[in-house]
């Protein structure tokens, strides 16, 4: 089951905050965060493992809440090099595959 | 450290010919391995994985296979490329469930 990402896109100026959120329909084990930049590939920037847990990787964070199903990523005070599509991908719990979204296009400006 | 090689970058195929990517890493033993393709603007959409020697999964039923010979090799081969199999293909490996994937620089295959 695909997660469902939100917003599809959004533009910043630097030094502005922005949430990506990832929901699913299927109870999950595990949701993971990445950033691809264009025509690159993808970059892996956290896992959030079952257990509502919340991580932090600089100026950016997530946090998992197994009980919605959703997960959450925060980036803070925004830099030109956080451009590039965020994409979210979840592992159910009743499987082993990793499934992504569509993705979250972010782009920051001057 | 753990490094993971793709080739080639980019391919341009005519449809029906046969196809052959391969994947390799190194610094790590008995990792997971995957094959993803992504159409433009899309998302990464899970083809193959496997977690040992000849253990391969596949999640998407088509003119596609794949092979692992060796421990951390991985190979994605066609023996007729259709106009449909155009996209960006992107290995990745990773240590088990609690840990996120690495990939590949990926190939850039159009199929003409």
């Amino acid at each position: 089951q695909q997660p469902v990402q939100s917003p599809q896109a959004v533009i910043l100026r630097e030094g502005e905050d922005a949430v990506i959120n990832c929901s699913s329909s299927k109870a999950l084990y595990s949701v993971h965060w990445y950033r691809q930049k264009h025509g690159e590939a993808p970059v892996f920037l956290m896992i959030l493992l079952k257990g509502g847990e919340q991580k932090g990787h600089e100026k950016i964070s997530a946090s998992f809440n197994e009980k919605k199903q959703q997960s959450s990523l925060y980036l803070t005070a925004s830099q030109l090099s956080y451009s590039g599509t965020y994409f979210c991908g979840t592992v159910e719990t009743s499987g082993s595959r990793l499934t992504f979204g569509e993705g979250t296009q972010l782009t920051v400006n001057p | 450290s753990q490094t993971i090689h793709q080739w080639p970058a980019t391919l341009v195929q005519p449809v029906g010919s046969p196809l052959s990517l391969e994947c390799t890493v190194e610094g790590t033993s008995n990792p997971n391995l995957y094959w993803y393709r992504q159409a433009a603007g899309r998302g990464l959409q899970l083809l193959f994985y496997s977690v040992g020697i000849g253990q391969i999964s596949s999640e998407v039923p088509q003119n596609l296979s794949a092979s692992r010979p060796q421990d951390r090799q991985f190979i994605l081969s066609s023996k007729k490329l259709l106009l449909s199999d155009s996209g960006f293909y992107l290995c990745a490996w990773s240590k088990g469930q609690r840990y996120g994937y690495t990939f590949g620089s990926g190939t850039r295959l159009t199929v003409v």
